[in-house]
Formats: structure tokens, C-alpha cells, sequence
């Protein structure tokens, strides 16, 4: 089982760029996640969705963008990269009734 | 406001001995609760959770952990801990209460554990 995948491991991207983090999940939950963490900070959610086409922001939704088109993809999209957005992001999925979290190995972003 | 605390950044155990890591929480809703733990360079994986039931739960690689209402905490331990114990550990916090968002969850600022061999 692949899990939670995502693409790209690592990212430098110049101030003003724009870029997609991909997130996949293979285990057919309807509920999906972006998390964000900074060093000392945990982890703080960006958006979520619940299902195919539903999604909703987080406690830091600025300057991230999602869509849920298929229950497998859930992309995040940084549109005007600014060095604030210098983390790893993290997507995670999860099943109903309270099941936990399953978390892929994450995208470390340094925006220079 | 929903917020999780994890009173100790980093912890400094030796090998064999002991181990609590500790977290406090404040949130309105019937909570639900989780530990974490990632190893450098993964995700975060689940270490052991409580929903409702009996307020010791047990999780994966001997560790356990105990809710108490009374004191809003949910206290990580370990009897024995092993060197490759040594990772961030991570509280969090979600609602229980129907019309939540599953999973939604508010974590804490992790613990780092090292291990003396």
C-alpha cells in the first residue's frame, strides 16, 4: 500500500513564483489535509476537504489555494511565493468516525 | 480556543530508563485524543489514541497513555526506552462532538526526545 504520496520531496522557489505541491491517497478516504510545519511551531492546518469538491480553509489559509476534483488528489497551489511560505507541508487523509490520520513523508519548500 | 500544550521542548533521557512526556489541552468539545511521533524526515506516525472508554490506552512500540478529564492532560509514558525511541513527539486535540470535522486536529508544539545510550 502506497499510502499518502507526495510530490516533490524538496523545492526552491524565487519570490513571486507559483507552484503545485501534489498529494495522492490510495486508501479511499474522503477526508484529506494540508498541514504546515514550521521549526518549534507544530503542525498547523492550511485547508481540508471532505469529500470530491468540498473543501475548506484551516487556521492559515493565506496565500495557499486547494481543489478536490477526485477523492485520490488533493492539491495545494502557492501562487505568489513569498519567504513565509518557507516550511514543510505536509498532506495528510483519513477515513469517517474519528479514524486517524495517515501522513505522507512531506514537501520541504525554502522560498528565496 | 482550542489550543494543545506541550510544557517540555526537549527531553534528554538514558537508555533503559523512563519516560513522560507530558500535554495539556484546552477545548471546548468532547475531545478526542492523539500522540504522534516522526522520525527525521517522515511523516508523523500514530503512536496510540483515545476516543472514549477506558482513560489508559495503549499504543504501538509499548508506549501508553492516560486522559484525565479532571486535569485536561493525556501524559505520554514509557516504562523502558529504547534509543530508537529517539524522534519529535507530538500531541493532539480533535472534536468528538457530531458535526465536527473529523480530523481536523490542533497539535501541540512536539517534544524532542533524545536518547543517551
Amino acid at each position: 500500500n502506497a499510502g499518502v504520496t507526495q510530490t516533490p520531496k524538496f523545492r526552491i522557489l524565487k519570490i513571486g513564483q507559483s507552484m503545485t505541491l501534489q498529494c495522492t491517497q490510495d486508501m479511499n478516504h474522503n477526508y484529506m489535509y494540508w498541514y504546515r510545519q514550521d521549526p518549534g511551531m507544530g503542525l498547523k492546518l492550511i485547508y481540508y476537504s471532505v469529500g470530491a469538491g468540498i473543501t475548506d480553509k484551516g487556521e492559515v489559509p493565506n496565500g495557499y489555494n486547494v481543489s478536490r476534483s477526485t477523492t485520490e488528489d488533493f492539491p495545494l497551489r502557492l501562487e505568489l511565493a513569498a519567504p513565509s511560505q518557507t516550511s514543510v507541508y505536509f498532506c495528510a487523509s483519513s477515513g469517517a468516525g474519528g479514524s486517524p490520520l495517515h501522513f505522507g513523508n512531506g514537501t520541504r519548500l525554502t522560498v528565496t | 480556543a482550542q489550543s494543545v500544550t506541550q510544557p517540555d521542548i526537549h527531553i534528554t533521557v538514558s537508555e533503559g530508563a523512563s519516560l513522560e512526556l507530558r500535554c495539556n489541552y484546552s477545548y471546548g468539545a468532547t475531545p478526542y485524543l492523539f500522540w504522534y511521533v516522526q522520525s527525521p524526515g517522515q511523516g508523523l506516525q500514530l503512536l496510540l489514541k483515545y476516543f472514549s472508554g477506558d482513560t489508559l490506552v495503549q499504543g504501538i512500540k509499548g508506549f501508553e497513555a492516560e486522559f484525565k478529564r479532571s486535569q485536561s492532560s493525556f501524559n505520554l509514558r514509557k516504562p523502558s526506552v529504547h534509543w530508537s525511541d529517539a524522534a519529535e513527539y507530538f500531541c493532539a486535540v480533535g472534536s468528538a462532538d457530531r458535526g465536527s470535522t473529523l480530523g481536523r486536529l490542533y497539535f501541540g508544539r512536539g517534544t524532542q526526545l533524545t536518547v543517551w545510550p
